[in-house]
């Protein structure tokens, strides 16, 4: 069954370091995700990506982070300067083209951020 | 700003018991979603409901939408361990794939032997 890959499944930074999230969505999606969980809390929408641009973003994804997908392949998340508050595990996720209505997303199994 | 609410947060119960998690939401909407997580796993969907009315059921699960009530639940039924896990909804809140889910705080279900 097509999976969303991410890599990688735990990183850790110090506070202000670049991390560069990498995610490769499934191959025939055309809508690309991040989103983040603090431990134990509930699931938060950072941005959503299509047709090579940011469709929407949350109050969440201010200046210090980015995304891109380089190649047509790879889909990336970038954070600038990491703060502490930063820790949380992120997920990609993709979705095919919702013209059924349904935008059932498929989750990657996250990357853990460690920020000290 | 949507908001979405679950209730409870924290469910106990034993196996065999029959129980009902509750998904209140803020706009109007008529996509929901259900997901499932495993203690530092990723979201499994479950279930997708697009319109008033719908029932959808898998195994020991089954989930509705009223729209007009902005409500959404998921009843277990004779519930066994390996349904412990933590049970999220989420609100599409203007359809389409760019825009991106309002998911609710979760309910942790722990089911005992």
């Amino acid at each position: 069954e097509p999976e969303v890959t991410q890599t990688p499944s735990h990183q850790v930074t110090q506070m202000g370091q670049e991390v560069i999230l990498r995610c490769v969505p499934i191959s025939n999606h055309l809508y690309f995700y991040w989103y983040r969980q603090i431990l134990g809390q509930k699931v938060e929408f950072l941005v959503s990506f299509y047709n090579n641009e940011i469709s929407e973003k949350s109050e969440i994804f201010d200046d210090q982070f980015s995304v891109e997908r380089p190649d047509g392949s790879n889909f990336t998340l970038k954070i600038r300067s990491t703060k502490l508050e930063d820790s949380a595990m992120y997920f990609c996720a993709s979705s095919r083209d919702s013209a059924s209505g349904a935008n059932v997303l498929t989750f990657g199994a996250g990357s853990r951020l460690t920020v000290l | 700003e949507l908001k979405v609410e679950q209730n409870p947060l924290f469910l106990s119960m034993q196996e065999g018991k029959n129980y009902t998690i509750y998904c209140n939401y803020s706009t109007t909407s008529d996509r929901l979603y259900w997901y499932r997580q495993d203690p530092g796993k990723s979201l499994e969907s479950l279930f997708v409901l697009l319109s008033n009315g719908a029932v959808k059921q898998e195994g020991r699960l089954m989930a509705s939408l009223d729209t007009k009530a902005r409500l959404s639940t998921l009843h277990i039924t004779a519930a066994v361990h390996d349904l412990s896990a933590t049970y999220f909804c989420a609100v599409d809140p203007l359809g389409g794939g760019a825009d991106g889910l309002t998911f609710g705080k979760g309910t942790h279900l722990i089911i005992q032997p």
